[in-house]
């Protein structure tokens, strides 16, 4: 059974800096590109970045570009974002998602409150 | 960027009835559209992709059609279970990967 479990997320203060990670199981991860997806609260789904099976290739929304960083490391079946200089807008539930003609399979989500 | 919008924004419909859901692209992402399901406190679930086919476990209500521009989910027959917002999402020309506004689907 394919499992995407997300975690490190809380309350920052804005400036801030948080580390989302996502384990996934059940299926060979180091197959599959990887999404970072999130939703703020009482709106709509915002993709936010992209990274090849390698993590060589990311990509990155440009409300995001600059400040947060994908990677993983297929060893330990793992995704991160790591999010730098956080605003109040970055404040939403953080999905890891996989990719596979769409976003096939999704993680519970993670909440990241940025607030003083 | 291409731009998905989705209408209805509200349907309202009663079990049993067919629900016809839109959405419409700002250039043609040939049939690179996927269609999820989200009900509240959870997350999405893929329903179709590649505009018509249907992602593993979907019931065989949910159907997708269209391309280039113009695409529709339909439920065939409403479920009380099918309550929920409904997303359509390209992959045509990326980045950004982007998703519709949403449509909710309420169950009188």
């Amino acid at each position: 059974e394919v499992q995407l479990l997300e975690s490190g997320g809380g309350l920052v203060q804005p400036g801030g800096s948080l580390r989302l990670s996502c384990a996934a199981s059940g299926f060979s991860f180091n197959n599959y590109p990887m999404n970072w997806v999130r939703q703020a609260p009482g709106k709509g789904l915002e993709w936010v970045s992209y990274i090849n099976t390698a993590g060589t290739a990311m990509y990155y929304a440009d409300s995001v570009k600059g400040r947060f960083t994908i990677s993983r490391d297929n060893a330990m079946n793992s995704l991160y974002l790591q999010m730098d200089s956080l605003r109040d807008e970055d404040t939403a539930v953080y999905y890891c998602a996989r990719h596979e003609s769409g976003f096939d399979f999704w993680g519970q989500g993670v909440l990241v409150t940025v607030s003083s | 960027e291409i731009v998905l919008t989705q209408s209805p924004a509200t349907l309202s419909l009663s079990p049993g009835e067919r629900a016809t859901l839109s959405c419409r692209a700002s250039h043609s992402v040939s049939s690179y559209l996927a269609w999820y399901q989200q009900k509240p406190g959870q997350a999405p679930r893929l329903l179709i992709y590649d505009a018509s086919n249907r992602a593993t476990g979907i019931p065989a209500r949910f159907s997708g059609s269209g391309s280039g521009t113009d695409f529709t989910l339909t439920i065939s027959s409403l479920e009380p279970e099918d309550s929920a917002v409904y997303y359509c999402q390209q992959r045509r020309s990326w980045p950004p990967l982007t998703f519709g506004g949403g449509t909710k689907v309420e169950i009188k």
